[in-house]
């Protein structure tokens, strides 16, 4: 989606070290998402905040963190405390209304060797 | 938060329509459905959303009966390009008290020449 960008698409680290992963969005939507997909599986909720400054846990936060200082950016930190960490990583954002879809990036591939 | 079922897999070949049954027997009142299409190291993207009867747009139609306890996503004409992950998503809400939409594995569309 071209009003969401994540960077970087492929990103390598060393296990222990912290790794952040960005996410920006010039759609002006409140809500931001964070999921974690891995091989074969579907998305799991890693955190999402709904207005800026506010941010809650999703099904799997342990091991990660974020921050939401603005409205276009949702950044996520992968700490050396998640114990699995590589993954792929989409990011989404979806209107105010409850209902309303969400919208992804295109991902980030994150390996840790 | 209502749990869906779809089918793990499916074939078709190029030019037939394609349907895949997602069932949601707890949806609640106030739940939409909501389907997905996600291709290899992309984010998932929006096909379709209803309440209930019949939606159509420009790529899908969405059956969706009377008793709400399962939808159709109905694909016309399929074409190789067409080979992806399609999700069914039930729920009002991607996040917090109101229950987390899940993701499950999705159904994998193999199209064939």
């Amino acid at each position: 989606d071209g009003g969401i960008t994540q960077s970087p698409k492929y990103l390598f680290r060393k296990e222990g070290q912290n790794v952040t992963l960005s996410c920006e969005q010039n759609l002006n939507h409140d809500a931001m998402y964070w999921y974690r997909q891995d091989p074969g599986q579907g998305l799991r909720l890693i955190y999402y905040s709904q207005i800026v400054n506010d941010f809650q846990k999703g099904d799997i936060a342990e091991g990660y963190s974020v921050s939401r200082e603005k409205k276009e950016s949702f950044p996520l930190t992968v700490t050396s405390a998640q114990k699995n960490p590589t993954a792929f990583y989409l990011c989404a954002v979806r209107m105010g209304q409850k209902h309303s879809p969400l919208h992804f990036g295109n991902g980030t591939r994150l390996t840790v060797t | 938060l209502a749990k869906t079922t779809q089918p793990i897999s499916m074939d078709s070949y190029e030019g037939q329509e394609v349907n895949i049954t997602c069932s949601h027997n707890n949806i609640a009142t106030n739940d939409y459905i909501t389907w997905y299409q996600q291709f290899p190291s992309q984010g998932p993207r929006f096909i379709i959303q209803g309440y209930k009867t019949k939606v159509t747009n420009e790529v899908a139609s969405l059956f969706i009966p009377a008793d709400r306890k399962s939808s159709t996503l109905s694909l016309p004409r399929v074409s190789l390009s067409d080979t992806a992950v399609y999700y069914c998503l039930v729920g009002a809400n991607y996040g917090g008290s109101q229950g987390n939409l899940i993701f499950g594995k999705g159904t994998k569309l193999s199209v064939k020449p």
